[in-house]
């Protein structure tokens, strides 16, 4: 069985441009959650989506969007790119909304250069 | 404000000997606590996962305990390999209805033979 996977593994872009990541969570996984983790440091959370609506939202500006397609992949955007954007971003995917007893599988994660 | 915290940073220690590593959090209200073993530049790797019930839980060589009391855990690694080598991340769940994971900096373990 497939696990998490996300695309593009790596990309580089310029400051202003816009950017689309994928992700595939684990088939029959309902749950698919967005986390950037900068150079050096833990994984923040951006996004959670379960059966296509939002669920909850971290503390990014509203450059940062998401949504979840009816077979349960997602993509998350970035529009108008700094350069602090640059980071590994994890797609990370589960049966349930809750994290409680529910095992969280995360993806190899796409990096993103912005320059 | 919902934090973890990890130490140490980094831990250099000889293959075959056991490390321990330690995590305090401040994340409430408390779901859960997980450890994630973390490759350079992949995605982490679930290790173990215990509530608020439970105070040890093994997977091989990894025993993690929890003193919710303290809001503290630990990571035992015992009888350690090269392919140890890599980051530990503690993740605290507060029980917020979503899941929302807070993530310490991490422990970066390197294992030399």
């Amino acid at each position: 069985d497939a696990g998490v996977t996300q695309s593009p593994t790596h990309l580089i872009k310029t400051r202003g441009q816009h950017v689309t990541l994928r992700c595939s969570p684990i088939s029959g996984h309902k749950s698919v959650s967005w986390y950037q983790q900068v150079l050096g440091q833990g994984p923040q959370f951006i996004f959670q989506y379960y059966e296509k609506e939002e669920r909850g939202r971290g503390n990014f500006p509203d450059r940062f969007s998401a949504r979840q397609f009816p077979n349960y992949s997602s993509e998350l955007n970035v529009n108008a790119l700094l350069l602090g954007d640059s980071a590994l971003y994890l797609c990370a995917s589960s049966l349930r909304q809750e994290s409680s007893g529910n095992t969280i599988y995360f993806g190899e994660g796409s990096w993103l250069t912005v320059v | 404000k919902n934090q973890v915290e990890q130490s140490p940073q980094s831990l250099i220690i000889l293959e075959g000997k056991n490390c321990t590593l330690q995590c305090n959090y401040t994340v409430s209200p408390f779901s859960n606590l997980r450890w994630y073993k973390q490759d350079t530049g992949r995605g982490p790797v679930s290790l173990t996962i215990m509530t608020f019930s439970e105070n040890t839980k093994s997977n091989g060589r990894y025993t993690a305990t929890l003193d919710a009391d303290t809001k503290q855990s630990s990571l035992h690694i015992t009888a350690s390999q090269l392919s140890d080598s890599a980051s530990y991340i503690c993740v605290v769940s507060a029980n917020t209805g979503f899941q929302k994971l807070v993530f310490g900096t991490g422990t970066r373990l390197l294992v030399s033979p």
